[in-house]
């Protein structure tokens, strides 16, 4: 079974502070994806990013960045520099990689809700 | 953005009455995927569909049968609805490829049920 663990509920920051965002993951697999999704106040889901289990290579895009680290099965998400345009709820998941991996399926963590203020 | 619509956006039924749910893509894309979204419990899994015809229960299924007779067409159903399934329900689609297989996600249904 998979499992997906963000222990964070709500963080609140003031704006152009950094955050850091936990996410740690559970799975029997050997190959797996993990992914980053953003959930505004509007309601819609906005995929951010993939990762791949066999590439731990960190990763930035503008102000996001994240690091991936297999040995403590965490992949973690920071926002540099916050902007009140963050606030949202943020998910991580988990999906199995590979042509046969059962549909894909993501298994998603509780989500971690960001305050920006102002 | 990935063509994904989802119908009704927002209902209000009441307990024991059937409701469906229906998502549509112009994507062209294999997989089908409805979830439902509750507080503190992120996305869970209700259904998803590999095909035409060809679905697989999720985590949370009990009391939800899906169709898909069309590739762009994926209906949920809830056969009596219940307190318990009011919530906000999202569909996604996705494809296998050598790059990925992310979800895209509609824009959601918010359904009470009273």
């Amino acid at each position: 079974a998979q499992k997906v663990t963000q222990a964070q509920t709500e963080i609140s920051v003031v704006e152009k502070e950094d955050v850091t965002l936990d996410c740690v993951y559970e799975t029997r697999d050997t190959t797996y994806y993990l992914f980053w999704y953003k959930q505004p106040p509007s309601g819609e889901l906005v995929f951010l990013i993939r990762r791949n289990s066999f590439d731990e290579q960190n990763e930035i895009s503008g102000r996001y960045s994240w690091n991936f680290q297999k040995s403590t099965s965490s992949f973690n998400f920071t926002i540099t520099a916050s902007q009140v345009v963050d606030s949202a709820v943020y998910f991580c998941a988990l999906s199995p990689l590979g042509i046969k991996a059962a549909g894909n399926k993501l298994t998603f963590g509780g989500g971690t809700r960001v305050l920006v203020k102002p | 953005d990935a063509g994904i619509t989802q119908s009704p956006r927002h209902k209000v039924t009441e307990t024991g009455t059937p409701v469906t749910l229906r998502c549509h893509q112009t994507e062209n894309h294999r997989y089908m995927y409805w979830y439902r979204q509750d507080p503190g419990h992120g996305l869970r899994l209700i259904h998803y569909s590999y095909g035409v015809k060809d679905t697989d229960k999720g985590e949370v299924s009990d009391g939800y049968s899906v169709s898909r007779s069309k590739t762009e067409d994926f209906l949920l159903t809830l056969e009596s609805a219940t307190s318990s399934q009011t919530s906000v329900y999202f569909c996604a689609i996705s494809e296998l490829q050598r790059g990925g297989n992310e979800q895209f996600f509609g824009p959601g249904t918010r359904l009470t049920v009273l």
